[in-house]
């Protein structure tokens, strides 16, 4: 059964520190992994979707990289900004293809202090 | 305009009252899901549809029935509702096959509390 896992569970830093988000699985045989960031009472929104045969995705001040071999994965972000503080959880879907489901890990609460 | 919207957004009831959840789309998607958070868990899958009257069970579908008659709207019921039915839940849709990495979209969220 995949598990996924993101240590640790909230993180606080200063605004203007770059910081890396960690997340890891069981399960080296993935199809993809999705980052989210969900606001306190509100949904998700996706951030960047890396495919097996990636090794990383850019989006603004936003990095994911993806390392199957040794089951993980990270989210960097660079320059952080207090608008960045929010619940970033990772999922990843199975091998079996895109029919498969997506299983989450619990997320990182971060803060960016001003 | 929100693409995934849900309603209601908040809902509180007794215990043995059915509810219905209300999700609607505007993105075109065929795939729609539903979703659970409770503290601590994370994300669970309740119930799942590929298409208008297709549906799949997910990982913890016992207490609900879904019912999806179109394509733009998937329902969740929980026909007596409990106590630990006490969650956030989530719609979300995704576009496959149109694009192969099947990127889920979700909706705003329902906070229900059984009392």
């Amino acid at each position: 059964k995949q598990e996924v896992t993101q240590i640790p569970a909230a993180l606080s830093v200063p605004e203007g520190e770059n910081l890396v988000l960690n997340c890891s699985f069981t399960d080296s045989a993935i199809y993809n992994l999705q980052w989210f960031r969900q606001d306190p009472g509100k949904g998700l929104t996706s951030l960047l979707l890396i495919q097996s045969s990636q090794r990383e995705q850019t989006s603004g001040r936003l990095n994911a990289s993806l390392d199957k071999s040794s089951g993980r994965s990270t989210l960097y972000i660079a320059a952080s900004q207090p608008g960045d503080s929010a619940t970033y959880l990772c999922a990843v879907r199975l091998s079996d293809g895109a029919n498969s489901k997506l299983t989450f890990g619990k997320g990182i609460t971060l803060s960016v202090r001003p | 305009d929100a693409d995934v919207t849900q309603t209601p957004r908040n809902r509180i009831t007794k215990t043995g009252k059915r509810i219905m959840l209300e999700c609607s789309q505007t993105k075109g998607h065929d795939r729609m899901y539903w979703y659970r958070q409770d503290p601590g868990l994370g994300l669970q899958l309740i119930y799942y549809s590929f298409d208008v009257k297709d549906i799949n069970k997910g990982e913890i579908s016992d207490g609900y029935s879904v019912s999806r008659q179109a394509q733009a709207k998937f329902s969740l019921s929980l026909e007596s509702a409990i106590p630990n039915q006490t969650a956030l839940y989530f719609c979300a849709t995704s576009d496959f096959p149109r694009t192969g990495n099947n990127e889920q979209f979700f909706g705003p969220g329902t906070r229900l509390t059984v009392l």
